[in-house]
């Protein structure tokens, strides 16, 4: 069955610390990745999203993600996060067929301390 | 404001009430989604409506049952729900089926006793 997996439930950080969330789906045929990102008591929104071209996708915020197609992996990748970046984030596929669906992970909750 | 409004914010409801819940976008999408978000499991799709014809039911059960009357305002009725129905619903719209670029509601946090 096609899914998405995320592989930490919780991280916590401090603030400068490097971040990488991992995100692993699983569907042989064309698909298209992204990250949504929810804010402590707002919506889900769009981070980024990976189509075709270059794997390494840039976002809002200095976030970026890189495609790796043989390892069936979207990973999430911030340099230096800042307390603002505490948040719950969503890796998502959307998967081609009869009509296309949009495929969820379980979420990666993050705490930045200051 | 994401231009996809959902009424109630909140909703506590027994198992024989019946009650509905309300998405309208103003976005101008074409498509409308209703996922459930329950806590540390995917988000899970449950409704797809596209040019207010519904497009996918993915296997949720008949005491849900969602409507369409056109492409900015969506509904999700509910009747005899169960506790484990107690969860988040997010509306969400999109410009077309395959963007993947999702604009979503708020939510509607769902409490059956």
């Amino acid at each position: 069955a096609q899914s998405v997996s995320q592989h930490n439930h919780h991280v916590i950080l401090s603030e400068a610390a490097s971040l990488e969330l991992g995100c692993n789906y699983s569907y042989g045929g064309t698909v298209n990745l992204f990250w949504y990102v929810q804010y402590p008591g707002q919506h889900l929104q769009l981070l980024l999203k990976y189509f075709s071209g270059d794997p390494l996708v840039k976002g809002i915020k200095g976030f970026e993600a890189e495609f790796i197609k043989s390892k069936f992996s979207f990973n999430l990748r911030k340099p230096s996060v800042q307390w603002s970046d505490t948040a719950e984030y969503f890796c998502a596929a959307l998967i081609s067929g009869g009509y296309n669906k949009l495929i969820f992970g379980a979420g990666t909750r993050l705490a930045v301390h200051p | 404001e994401t231009g996809v409004t959902q009424t109630p914010r909140h909703l506590v409801m027994g198992m024989t009430n019946k009650k509905s819940l309300k998405c309208e976008q103003h976005l101008g999408h074409n498509a409308m989604y209703w996922y459930k978000q329950s806590a540390k499991k995917p988000l899970e799709l449950m409704f797809v409506y596209n040019f207010k014809e519904q497009t996918e039911n993915n296997s949720v059960p008949s005491r849900f049952s969602p409507e369409c009357p056109n492409s900015s305002h969506l509904f999700l009725h509910l009747h005899t729900l169960q506790p484990e129905d107690s969860a988040l619903y997010l509306c969400a719209s999109s410009h077309g089926l395959d963007t993947g670029e999702l604009f979503f509601g708020e939510g509607s946090r769902l409490t059956v006793l």
